[in-house]
């Protein structure tokens, strides 16, 4: 199975500051990598997945962005936070061969909070 | 297109007593069918799922889920809840529409259990 690591687990951060998360993922190649956002009490949204290396599609407007460098390291980014921004934001992978069924692997995730 | 619709945004029982979760999904393929748990401040994990195989699926922690085509359903239940039982369960819905499985998620449901 595959493990994700995700850090860092909780971030407290000003307005307009930068954000970087960053996520790896251990046992597979050739993942496809989501990034999840969860505000509280809600349900998650979907932010970003990556089918490979440098392709990334958004699933919402908004002020982040996210990058994939290598195989299975994913990064989300902003330059500029909002209050909006903050939630709880979690990577997740999924396998792409060998039977895949869109069955996904967490990380533990990471709580950001913008004041 | 994919989509899921959990029934209920908050159910009740007490410890003991039978869980029923509800989830009905709408696919124009042969999907797989996902519910995880997610305790309070943790990323999610996998209950079961279902892949094709056996409609009637068992998962960890005594829960089980039958899929049932014809009502398009895959409610998730349990013949007697625990206290540990207490989180959000998510039922989710991925099939090959658009060539990649790219899951959908509910909204959630969140399971209370009184002692």
């Amino acid at each position: 199975s595959q493990t994700i690591h995700q850090w860092p687990a909780t971030l407290v951060q000003p307005v307009g500051s930068p954000l970087s998360l960053e996520c790896t993922v251990e046992g597979t190649s050739n993942p496809n990598l989501y990034w999840y956002r969860q505000a509280a009490g809600r349900g998650l949204q979907l932010l970003f997945y990556s089918v490979g290396i440098g392709q990334i599609s958004s699933e919402v407007p908004q002020n982040l962005s996210a990058s994939r460098p290598q195989d299975r390291q994913f990064i989300l980014s902003s330059k500029k936070l909002l209050l909006s921004d903050s939630g709880f934001y979690l990577c997740a992978s999924s396998r792409t061969s060998g039977g895949h069924t869109g069955e996904l692997f967490f990380g533990e995730g990471s709580r950001l909070t913008v004041l | 297109a994919q989509s899921v619709t959990q029934l209920d945004s908050h159910v009740s029982v007490s410890e003991g007593t039978p869980v029923l979760l509800r989830c009905n999904y709408s696919s124009s393929y042969s999907p797989s069918l996902f519910w995880y748990v997610q305790h309070p401040n943790k990323g999610l994990q996998l209950l079961l799922k279902y892949t094709s195989a056996a409609t009637l699926v068992k998962g960890i922690n005594g829960f089980e889920a039958e899929f049932k085509k014809s009502e398009t359903s895959f409610h998730l239940t349990k013949p007697s809840a625990h206290m540990s039982d207490a989180a959000e369960y998510f039922c989710v819905v991925s099939d090959a529409s658009g060539g990649s499985y790219i899951p959908t998620f509910g909204r959630g449901t969140s399971l209370i259990v009184h002692p």
